[in-house]
């Protein structure tokens, strides 16, 4: 079983939709999860982190953690064609440097 | 945030050769990281650079096959040693501002193509 699970898509959606981005994850040890976005021929960029349980906002992205489930959420509101790219998912335990990331989830959306 | 550079952006090599990438960043940072990235894959761990000394590999990752030098808080190279065609693969290199920080800054990435 891998650690962390993401659903490769890809997701396509038309302009001004919500999209919701998904990983779960089986190491209860990890206390900061990440939202790294990947334009094509592209380094990972950060979105934005959480840290343990709850939710986080930041603009038009809304990121969710629930620890009982083992899952996390990326919302994106008022979806653009700019947003097209692949969302990866990272979570780190506290006090180390080790990332694991999910597979990534390529996301359209078409104007 | 740091601006990281990486050379070559691509190449296509021939079975059991070589090849050096470098990785450069515009400023310093505490930890260096290098990935490998199937395409439609996550990122794969190969090892965290370390300044002044022998990196630490991951499971499955060897110095022999990836050696890895970091002879300062801004550079650092991965070669790819005696490749074959399952070395083809995306590397990229990263760097973070500090210990145990969420924010890591990705390098655009060297395209390995073995023939």
């Amino acid at each position: 079983q891998k650690e962390v699970e993401q659903d490769p898509g890809p997701l396509s959606v038309p302009e001004g939709a919500i999209v919701s981005l998904n990983c779960t994850y089986s190491n209860s040890a990890f206390q900061y999860f990440m939202w790294y976005r990947q334009y094509s021929r592209k380094g990972p960029e950060l979105l934005m982190y959480t840290y343990s349980s709850g939710n986080k906002e930041d603009g038009r992205f809304t990121a969710q953690v629930d620890k009982s489930s083992k899952y996390i959420s990326l919302f994106i509101r008022d979806s653009q064609p700019s947003d097209s790219a692949t969302y990866l998912c990272a979570m780190r335990v506290n006090n180390f440097n080790k990332f694991y990331f999910g597979s990534g989830t390529k996301l359209n959306v078409k104007p | 945030s740091a601006v990281i550079s990486q050379k070559p952006s691509r190449d296509i090599c021939q079975r059991g050769t070589s090849l050096t990438i470098q990785c450069q960043v515009d400023s310093q940072v505490t930890m260096m990281f290098w990935y490998r990235q199937q395409p439609g894959q996550s990122l794969t761990l190969i090892a965290t650079a370390n300044q002044g000394s022998e990196a630490t590999y991951e499971s499955g990752f060897v110095i022999d096959k990836f050696p890895i030098s970091r002879p300062n808080l801004t550079f650092s190279t991965l070669t790819v040693s005696n490749m074959s065609p399952e070395d083809s693969s995306i590397y990229l290199c990263s760097g973070t501002p500090g210990l145990a920080r969420n924010e890591q800054f990705f390098g655009p990435g060297t395209r390995l193509t073995v023939l």
